[in-house]
């Protein structure tokens, strides 16, 4: 079974702190994805990478940015968190050529930015 | 704007009945289209996915019905089950690709 971890189940920051947020999966998937999840809003991307050290812009990257340094790993970093950052945020890996598509989840991190 | 749009936000049903989930696109580039499982506490899980070449797919009890002209797609779920209770997700990619746009996301409740 693929297995996606992400660091932490919940976070509690103060406004302007540097956030990091890691995932991990143990299926050698060359894809690997950054999501928040809002009520209403349902999944939206903000960053993905195909390869190691490789990234590329989702539909709400701006006050973030990725970490790709190894292939297993994706990091997901708020340079400098604020309140609008709340969030549940979850990380996503899959097989390129797979012909479902099919994205693994990580079970989220539910961020809170005071 | 949301390229995916998905209705009804909520949705509560008595046990046995047949919840329908829609969703509509815009992009007519969009040949995928994935339906994702979310229970409390976990990240979501492809539970079925059609591609425009077929009109209706069915797996168990989840069948996603599929409107090309009409650029909409739904799922239902025959006989549901208090263990159906879960927020679903439509989905939707070009070509199958790594990227997928989600739909805003419904919460079901099966009341038993």
């Amino acid at each position: 079974d693929v297995k996606v971890t992400q660091s932490s189940r919940y976070l509690v920051k103060r406004t302007g702190e540097k956030v990091f947020l890691e995932c991990v999966q143990d299926m050698d998937h060359e894809n690997m994805f950054w999501y928040r999840q809002d009520p209403g809003l349902g999944l939206r991307l903000i960053y993905f990478s195909y390869d190691v050290k490789m990234k590329e812009k989702g539909d709400i990257p701006e006050g973030y940015s990725v970490s790709r340094e190894k292939k297993e790993r994706f990091s997901l970093i708020l340079e400098s968190a604020s309140t609008n950052q709340t969030s549940m945020y979850l990380c996503a890996s899959s097989l390129t050529g797979n012909f479902y598509n099919e994205q693994f989840f990580g079970p989220g991190t539910r961020l809170t930015v005071l | 704007q949301q390229q995916v749009k998905q209705s009804p936000q909520s949705l509560i049903v008595q046990k046995g009945g047949i919840p329908i989930i829609n969703c509509a696109y815009e992009n007519t580039a969009f040949d995928y289209f994935p339906w994702y499982q979310q229970f409390p506490g976990k990240g979501p899980a492809l539970l079925i996915a059609i591609r425009p070449d077929v009109s209706e797919k069915k797996e168990g009890r989840f069948t996603i019905s599929f409107n090309k002209s009409a650029k909409q797609f739904s799922l239902h779920i025959m006989d549901s089950q208090p263990g159906d209770s879960a927020t679903y997700f439509c989905a939707a990619s070009i070509d199958a690709g790594n990227m997928l746009t989600f739909g805003g996301g419904t919460r079901l409740m099966v009341k038993p």
